[in-house]
């Protein structure tokens, strides 16, 4: 079965630090990767996507996503955070057998000044 | 600008009584979405549509309903049969029902009983 996991409910950085957000997933066949950012009482933001080729997958606002096929995991990182990122941040994952998203239960990220 | 709109943006429902979620898109996306968010937990798919007049059940459809008449519209009907509808209520849509393609998102309903 397909599963996703956001091992962290909540993280903090200091603004100006990197920051990294964990995910892990588990797919029978070759996973499609999606970060998505959600501001409160928002709806949520596509940030980038893995599908295939570089592990290194850049997208919006400065974010950056590595895929790594042995520890199945799609962790997001930025270099610097800014507090305008503090967000709940949300990892999904589909199989190419299933047109669902499989969604992680999300993670807060907060950046304090 | 090209987006999914969804109304109302809060919403009361009474004891034994149905209430539509509307969302409209005009993004020209074959593939809509409805999500279900709850404090702490990921979304859950409610129902999705690949395309016109087609629609199948997510993970928890019952106590819902949907139709898909026109290609920018796909309405939820919430059901007096569903229990626990409290929730924030997601609409999305996708170009196709692709695996490579993102979803793109409204800003939701946020649904409550009276």
């Amino acid at each position: 079965a397909q599963s996703v996991a956001q091992p962290e409910d909540q993280v903090n950085v200091a603004e100006g630090n990197p920051l990294t957000v964990k995910c892990t997933y588990s797919v029978s066949g070759n996973p499609y990767l999606f970060w998505y950012v959600q501001y409160p009482n928002r709806g949520l933001q596509f940030l980038l996507k893995y599908i295939t080729g570089d592990n290194l997958v850049k997208g919006s606002y400065g974010f950056e996503a590595e895929f790594n096929k042995s520890q199945t995991s799609f962790h997001l990182k930025k270099p610097s955070a800014l507090v305008s990122d503090s967000a709940l941040y949300f990892c999904a994952v589909r199989d190419g057998s299933n047109y669902q998203l499989i969604w992680g239960a999300g993670t807060k990220l907060i950046i304090k000044p | 600008d090209g987006g999914i709109t969804q109304s109302p943006k809060y919403l009361f429902r009474k004891e034994g009584q149905n209430v539509t979620l509307s969302c409209e898109q005009n993004l020209n996306h074959d593939a809509m979405y409805w999500y279900r968010q709850d404090p702490g937990q990921g979304l859950r798919l409610i129902y999705y549509s690949q395309i016109v007049n087609d629609f199948q059940k997510g993970d928890i459809a019952e106590g819902y309903s949907v139709s898909r008449e026109k290609k920018e519209s796909f309405p939820l009907t919430v059901t007096s049969a569903q229990k626990n509808p409290t929730a924030f209520y997601l609409c999305a849509s996708s170009a196709r029902a692709d695996h490579n393609q993102p979803q793109h998102f409204g800003d939701g309903t946020r649904l409550s009983i009276l």
